[in-house]
């Protein structure tokens, strides 16, 4: 079983600013990570993932991830009000099974 | 569209009762998967799938069976409702190293 934690529970940031979320998961020799971005009342959804070790860029998100430090960040470039949320790291297993972080809360304030 | 649809979004069960949680998927993925969500512990795996007519144990599979009888459709059922077990419980399918597709969610209240 992966133990994934995620830091901080909660991030209030103004509009236009940079958002950075952390995760640790557990086994350096975990599949993929991906973020989840959820909004109230609602299913999570799939934002980005990553495999090798470095970053992925998509539109205003990074992802930054070390397999050695068991670490994965997320970086959201120029906040909007629309991206608040709560935002899920996820780590796949080697069976195939996305073990979850409890979440980042994320407040962006116009 | 690809989806998946859980039903009922809402319940309300009697401690003691059995309860059925539905889910259907048009995504034709082969992997399907029950989680429960509650505030502190995120999503926590109860029962997976690979196919039709398996099933797996996940994290937290006591107090809960599930069922698979096609390659779209996948239960969760509780024999006993406890008013542990109230919680908002989310389905979702996923094949390969894909993206899972969630469903809404059911929110249950046991009384």
């Amino acid at each position: 079983q992966e133990k994934v934690q995620q830091s901080p529970e909660s991030l209030i940031v103004p509009e236009g600013a940079m958002s950075s979320l952390n995760c640790t998961f557990s086994n350096s020799a975990s599949q993929s990570i991906w973020w989840y971005q959820q909004h109230p009342g609602k299913g999570p959804e799939a934002l980005i993932s990553i495999f090798s070790n470095g970053n992925k860029k998509e539109g205003r998100l990074t992802v930054y991830l070390n397999r050695a430090s068991l670490h994965v960040s997320l970086h959201i470039r120029d906040s909007q009000p629309s991206d608040s949320a709560v935002y899920l790291c996820a780590v796949r297993s080697n069976y195939n099974v996305l073990y979850f972080g409890s979440g980042t809360k994320l407040t962006v304030e116009p | 569209e690809a989806a998946v649809t859980q039903s009922p979004r809402n319940k309300v069960a009697v401690t003691g009762g059995k309860v059925t949680l539905s889910c259907n998927q048009t995504n034709n993925h082969n992997n399907m998967y029950w989680y429960r969500q509650d505030t502190g512990h995120g999503l926590r795996l109860i029962h997976y799938s690979y196919g039709a007519g398996s099933t797996e144990k996940g994290d937290i599979p006591d107090g809960y069976k599930a069922s698979r009888p096609s390659q779209e459709n996948f239960s969760l059922i509780l024999e006993l409702a406890t008013p542990s077990q109230t919680s908002v419980y989310f389905c979702a399918s996923g094949t390969g190293d894909s993206d899972y597709t969630f469903g809404s969610g059911t929110r249950l209240l046991v009384i």
